[in-house]
């Protein structure tokens, strides 16, 4: 039982390149979710996906796209890298967005737009 | 206003001491509360989640809800130097969650 797994751990990528984070999940859970985190800033809600086949927008959406592949997998794609996309994206899971319900988050993927 | 708002910190405390940790948010956050450590670039790990009025134990920590008052703290007994680390207060509203920016803890030997 791995929990959340995150690809790659760290990336370094030039203005306008394009890349896809993954993220997987073996503990059958419904609810998805991309974070990033800035320095200072907490952690910020890019998309989520509440089940398999929706995927709605969160704080920062701007800049990213998002594809729930099936109820394993949610994946982050930066079409575009800007220098203002250098961050930690975290990926979590959850049973159901409800009371108390808690988020498993992975490992995390550091980011670097030159 | 953000949903969740904290004091960055640092806070430092002596070994042995009660930390307290508060967090304050919006009207437009509501259901769930949690509160999350974050050891310097490890990913966020839940210590305790409440969703009722008063207070919540478990083990060295409690945690408070003030719903009139829209705050929400985390008290750690019993400080160690294990538990120097960022804490995340967060809330929820259906299914999106909202992170404060965390508050910074040194606990001193």
């Amino acid at each position: 039982n791995a929990g959340v797994t995150q690809t790659p751990k760290f990336q370094v990528l030039k203005t306008g390149q394009s890349m896809t984070l993954q993220c997987a999940q073996d503990m059958n859970h419904n609810s998805m979710y991309w974070y990033r985190q800035d320095p200072g800033m907490g952690l910020r809600l890019i998309y989520y996906s509440a089940s398999e086949g929706t995927t709605d927008k969160g704080e920062v959406p701007n800049g990213y796209n998002v594809s729930r592949l099936n109820k394993r997998e949610f994946s982050l794609r930066l079409e575009s890298a800007a220098p203002s996309q250098t961050s930690v994206y975290f990926c979590a899971s959850t049973d159901r967005a409800g009371l108390a319900d808690t988020q498993y988050f992975g490992p995390g993927t550091r980011l670097t737009v030159l | 206003q953000k949903e969740v708002e904290q004091n960055s910190g640092p806070l430092s405390v002596p070994e042995g001491a009660i930390a307290s940790l508060n967090c304050t948010y919006s009207d437009r956050v509501s259901q769930s509360f949690f509160w999350y450590r974050q050891y310097s670039g490890k990913s966020p790990e839940l210590i305790m989640s409440i969703y009722s009025n008063g207070d919540k134990e478990d083990g060295r920590f409690t945690a408070q809800l003030n719903k009139a008052s829209q705050y929400v703290s985390l008290l750690i007994r019993d400080s160690q130097p294990s538990d120097s680390a960022t804490y995340l207060c967060a809330a929820n509203n259906f299914n999106k969650f909202y992170f404060g920016s965390g508050t910074k803890l040194n606990v001193k030997p």
